[in-house]
């Protein structure tokens, strides 16, 4: 059993739809983060949450401490959007990861 | 933020022989992470190091075969033992910083 499940594992979009992916976890955690790596590129890290809500541009991310779940939306998704994206959770002293979501974006 | 530089960016190395991955942050950081990522596949936390302790692996891996050092805050080395081709990955470092975690580039590992 993983203790961190992404759905969905593959996704595709037309330019400008509005995109949910989400993660749900079985740990106690203290933070979890969404990561998105570009095809041969590096890792990004996107958010970083322990409550509530961010945004940061079209992206935003919220997660549910009691329901053990937290979603990232993309708003108006775009080409360059194309990449995988992680899940992560850290208990405090260890790191549990999704097995991504690779989304692509077409015009 | 914090600027992670991961060496080697690859390497093709003979069955049998070991190969050791540094990573340099350019700001002091407690924990540094080391994982491991197959074609196609999400990360896998390898070990946590933290300075001046032994550094915690995770179900699967050992010591043995990958061992670690964390000689500072800033500073790490990451090595993978007797190779075969099953280790041929890509390996990668990261921290985190102000609630953000940053990742090395990546080393690719190619084991013939």
């Amino acid at each position: 059993k993983n203790e961190v499940e992404q759905s969905p594992q593959n996704l595709t979009a037309q330019e400008g739809e509005f995109i949910t992916i989400n993660c749900s976890y079985s740990v106690g955690i203290s933070a979890l983060h969404w990561l998105q790596q570009h095809p041969g590129g590096g890792i990004v890290s996107l958010f970083m949450l322990s409550s509530g809500k961010k945004k940061h541009g079209r992206l935003i991310a919220t997660i549910n401490i009691q329901e053990k779940h937290s979603s990232l939306h993309i708003t108006a998704s775009h080409p360059r959007d194309s990449a995988v994206y992680i899940c992560a959770v850290f208990t405090g002293n260890q790191f549990y990861f999704g097995t991504g979501t690779s989304l692509t974006v077409i015009p | 933020s914090a600027v992670i530089s991961q060496k080697p960016s690859r390497d093709i190395c003979q069955r049998g022989t070991s190969l050791t991955i540094q990573c340099q942050v350019d700001s002091q950081v407690t924990m540094m992470f080391w994982y491991r990522q197959q074609p196609g596949q999400s990360l896998t936390l390898i070990a946590t190091a933290n300075q001046g302790s032994e550094a915690t692996y995770e179900s699967g891996f050992v010591i043995d075969k990958f061992p670690i050092s964390r000689p500072n805050l800033t500073f790490s080395t990451l090595t993978v033992s007797n190779l075969s081709p099953e280790d041929s990955s890509i390996y990668l470092c990261s921290v985190e910083v102000q609630e953000k975690l940053f990742f090395g580039s990546g080393t690719q590992l190619s084991v013939l």
